[in-house]
């Protein structure tokens, strides 16, 4: 199994415009997480899908961010309009469900808006 | 509600030497608890979990943690450390949400540093 898959690896943008992270979670894996790094704030949990489904998104900053999971095999997190305080490593992750599987974490983004 | 303390913010030892890096747990009901790994821009990578089997729990690359449901912790040891070692590290506890599946708590992070 390749694992999670994030795309792109790094990316930079400037302020106003749209940025659109990828990942394709484990075969099999019924849920998905997006999770926000920084220095300030460590890892913070953005959102997390159960079969496609969107079931807490109290962790999205403000509703310039949006996720969506079209298929089980595919996830997005789109920033629209981007701003400097949006930068961070952004990571997605999938488990099954069950007891004790933990996350597998994919390598993450590295956003910089400039 | 379920959390998770890391008690150093950043730990270094000498190569060669034992590793203890602290947590402490909060939660509700019988936690899995976790500890992951966070190489220099690298994703956090599984290192080993307890799920209410044996409390003396093995992990990857010579790491182990211990329940100890009494005092509420999840230290993380190794007998000698390698250059190899150095990263983040994540202690993280789990409850079982009310969908059924664990919602995982995120410590802080401890910083390992390995000193030649």
């Amino acid at each position: 199994d390749a694992g999670v898959i994030q795309s792109p690896r790094h990316e930079v943008t400037e302020m106003g415009q749209e940025v659109t992270l990828r990942c394709k979670p484990i075969s099999g894996h019924d849920y998905l997480f997006w999770y926000r790094q920084t220095m300030m704030r460590g890892l913070e949990l953005l959102i997390y899908f159960n079969n496609n489904v969107p079931i807490d998104d109290s962790g999205m900053p403000e509703d310039r961010f949006s996720a969506k999971m079209p298929n089980a095999s595919f996830s997005t997190l789109k920033i629209q309009p981007s701003e400097p305080r949006d930068s961070a490593v952004y990571f997605c992750a999938s488990t099954r469900q069950g007891r004790g599987y933990g996350y597998t974490f994919g390598s993450g983004t590295r956003l910089t808006v400039v | 509600a379920q959390s998770v303390t890391q008690l150093d913010s950043h730990v270094s030892v000498s190569e060669g030497t034992p590793v203890l890096l602290r947590c402490n747990y909060s939660s509700s009901y019988s936690p899995s608890l976790f500890w992951y790994v966070q190489h220099p821009n690298k994703g956090l990578q599984l290192l080993l979990k307890y799920t209410s089997a044996a409390t003396l729990v093995k992990g990857i690359n010579g790491f182990e943690a211990e329940f100890k449901k009494s005092e509420t912790s999840f230290h993380l040891t190794k007998p000698s450390a390698h250059m190899s070692d150095a990263a983040e590290y994540f202690c993280v506890v789990s409850d079982r949400g009310s969908f059924g599946n664990e919602k995982l708590t995120f410590g802080t992070g401890t910083r390992l540093t390995i000193i030649p």
